[in-house]
């Protein structure tokens, strides 16, 4: 079965530092991830996603992620956060491989970003 | 206009009132999710439909119905509401064609509160 982990409920940092929210997964097959963000009093909104190929990936708002098969990681970086980088994020890992499953949510890393 | 509107956005009910939320999308996709969101809980799924004809339970399916009149509708119901249902809700949509790889597109929300 699939799940996620997300380390760390609440993250804070100061503006212009870098942000790392981590998530690690566990998949029987080819996993598709996710990592979606949720800004106060609205629904989620797709960060970034891995499917196939390159395992860097770039998403909006200057995020990126990198998906380690051997760390079974899908850690979420910023170089340097900004104060409307503040909300909650979620990974989530799909099933891949042409099995077409649902997402699974991890329990959300809510980010500060202190002045 | 949004691609996933859910109504009512907010609604407040006593203990054992039948309740339904609703959610309508454009966006054409065949695969629809009711999810339920409480703090530290990250998103649950309580129904997911594949198309009009197929309906499946999620993690969180018990007090809880799901009605699919047509691809682009998507209704949930509480029977007889309880304290416990009080949470954030969302209608979201997938697809795996044209492009897509599962990712979900969510709606806004709805806040349950019951009293």
């Amino acid at each position: 079965a699939q799940s996620v982990t997300q380390l760390g409920s609440h993250v804070s940092v100061s503006e212009g530092a870098l942000v790392l929210l981590r998530c690690n997964y566990s998949s029987s097959v080819p996993p598709y991830l996710f990592w979606y963000v949720q800004y106060p009093n609205q629904g989620l909104q797709l960060l970034l996603k891995y499917t196939t190929g390159a395992t860097l990936v770039k998403g909006i708002n200057g995020f990126e992620a990198e998906f380690k098969k051997s760390e079974t990681s899908f850690h979420l970086t910023k170089p340097s956060a900004h104060m409307s980088d503040a909300a909650e994020y979620f990974c989530a890992v799909g099933e891949g491989g042409g099995s077409q499953g649902n997402l699974i949510f991890g329990k959300g890393t809510k980010l500060s970003v202190k002045p | 206009d949004a691609d996933v509107t859910q109504t009512p956005r907010n609604r407040i009910t006593k203990t054992g009132k039948r309740i339904m939320l609703e959610c309508s999308q454009t966006k054409g996709h065949d695969r629809m999710y009711w999810y339920r969101q409480d703090p530290g809980l990250g998103l649950r799924l309580i129904y997911y439909s594949f198309d009009v004809k197929d309906i499946n339970k999620g993690e969180i399916s018990d007090g809880y119905s799901v009605s699919r009149q047509a691809q682009a509708k998507f209704s949930l119901s509480l029977e007889s509401a309880i304290p416990n249902q009080t949470a954030l809700y969302f209608c979201a949509t997938s697809a795996w064609d044209r492009g897509n790889t599962g990712e979900l597109f969510f709606g806004e929300g709805s806040r349950l509160t019951v009293l």
